[in-house]
């Protein structure tokens, strides 16, 4: 079965200081992978996706991820955090194609805190 | 403006109780989704839908129930067989099934009194 792995339950920095929040999948081919972000109480907004090609993908927000195959990875970075991105970040997968029913599998998530 | 409509936002439940939870979307999306979101475990899939009338267990659906009488509604059913009900949920709704795009809820959060 596919997993998704954030290691990171709760990372802290300082506003304006650079970001990378991590992810690894667990899966036979190459899956569809997502990042989203939630405020407390809200629903998901979507900050990012990766399907194929180019493999750093840019997001809202100032975020961008990139994918590395060799590494089942998805890591999502920022240069420069704002206060404002303080919340908690989903990174999820889906297997490519049709055949899957579209289930998005999701990791436990990585909660964010900014120091002013 | 299209999107999905969750309601109540927050919901009381007394403990042997069943309570429905409303998911309604008009985006014209095929497929719809419910979601258990729990501290530090992420999001876990209920059920899942992809046409009228009919629906799918997800990873976690023993005390739950839903219907899909409507492309546009989905609503989920807490049963009383469900032991540990407090979390908040999600439903959410794709075009396709191909897996390229979701809208969420702004979800509904449940505890037992």
């Amino acid at each position: 079965a596919q997993s998704v792995t954030q290691p990171d339950i709760h990372i802290t920095v300082s506003e304006g200081a650079s970001l990378e929040l991590r992810c690894n999948y667990s899966y036979g081919a190459t899956p569809y992978l997502f990042w989203y972000v939630q405020s407390p109480g809200q629903g998901l907004q979507l900050l990012l996706k990766y399907f194929s090609g180019d493999t750093l993908v840019q997001g809202i927000k100032g975020f961008e991820a990139e994918f590395k195959r060799s590494q089942s990875s998805f890591n999502l970075r920022k240069p420069s955090v704002h206060w404002s991105d303080a919340a908690e970040y989903f990174c999820a997968v889906v297997k490519a194609g049709g055949t899957s029913y579209g289930k998005l599998t999701f990791g436990q998530g990585t909660i964010l805190t900014v120091h002013p | 403006d299209g999107g999905i409509t969750q309601s109540p936002k927050y919901l009381f439940r007394k403990e042997g109780q069943n309570v429905t939870l409303s998911c309604e979307q008009n985006l014209n999306h095929d497929a719809m989704y419910w979601y258990r979101q729990d501290p530090g475990q992420g999001l876990r899939l209920i059920y899942y839908s992809q046409i009228v009338n009919d629906f799918q267990k997800g990873d976690i659906a023993e005390g739950y129930s839903v219907s899909r009488e409507k492309k546009e509604s989905f609503p989920l059913t807490v049963t009383s067989a469900q032991k540990n009900p407090t979390a908040f949920y999600l439903c959410a709704s794709s075009k396709g099934v191909t897996g390229r795009g979701y809208t969420f809820g702004s979800g509904t959060r449940l505890t037992v009194v």
